[in-house]
């Protein structure tokens, strides 16, 4: 099957820095890309949806200019949190898409704003 | 607008039994697919089964299965000989046949097996 890598893992900053996720498709071209973010017990919240070449659409109630979304090539997107705070931290997880009829997901990354 | 519910939070089965997680789902489309997601502790969200919705024939996948009803928007699966590996978070989620390969969501069962 096709795997999405996802990058880091784990990730601790302080309050006010900024923190790039990059997610890469290694074995397929992937035209769309999804962000979604997760709270504990909850179900996957979808941030935004990025088209490679294209601006990201970002769903109601996400801060565009809090959670950049670049998707720069048909491999690699990357979700940057600006100035990040305490209540950023969470669960991000990456999903890309491409030619079959569903997304792969990637393993995720815990940041903890401190 | 689509929506996916899965109304069990928590579902609790023996080792080696069956057990069945519900999906009830809303839409006006009649081409879609429906998925059933598993995301254990590790947190990667794993494929477990996929239906189309224009096959009448249930999907299988080994031990999992699904009743697919579309009249009723009912999408349960099965897993026969529950194994500890099992437990997990399962999510039932829904896409159009058309656009951008969007995934709605259901809020997920959690799946608890007893040795």
């Amino acid at each position: 099957g096709a795997v999405v890598s996802q990058h880091p893992s784990r990730v601790i900053c302080k309050s006010g820095t900024s923190v790039k996720i990059e997610c890469r498709s290694l074995d397929f071209q992937a035209t769309t890309m999804f962000w979604y973010r997760q709270f504990p017990k909850k179900s996957l919240m979808l941030m935004a949806t990025s088209n490679e070449g294209s601006k990201a659409t970002y769903e109601q109630g996400v801060e565009k200019d809090k959670f950049l979304i670049n998707h720069a090539s048909l491999t690699l997107s990357t979700l940057t949190v600006t100035s990040a705070h305490p209540e950023d931290s969470s669960f991000y997880i990456c999903s890309a898409a491409g030619g079959y009829n569903e997304q792969f997901f990637g393993p995720g990354t815990r940041l903890t704003v401190l | 607008a689509q929506t996916v519910t899965q109304s069990q939070p928590e579902m609790s089965v023996q080792e080696a039994e069956t057990v069945t997680l519900s999906c009830t789902y809303d839409t006006s489309e009649s081409d879609y697919y429906l998925f059933w997601y598993k995301q254990p502790p590790s947190r990667q969200m794993i494929l477990v089964i996929r239906q189309e919705a224009y096959k009448q024939q249930n999907a299988t996948e080994n031990r999992f299965s699904v009743n697919f009803q579309k009249a009723a928007k009912s999408f349960s699966l099965k897993i026969s000989d529950s194994q500890l590996g099992d437990a997990a978070m399962y999510f039932c989620a829904y896409r159009s046949a058309f656009g951008n390969y969007q995934l709605i969501w259901g809020a997920g069962t959690k799946l608890i097996i007893k040795p």
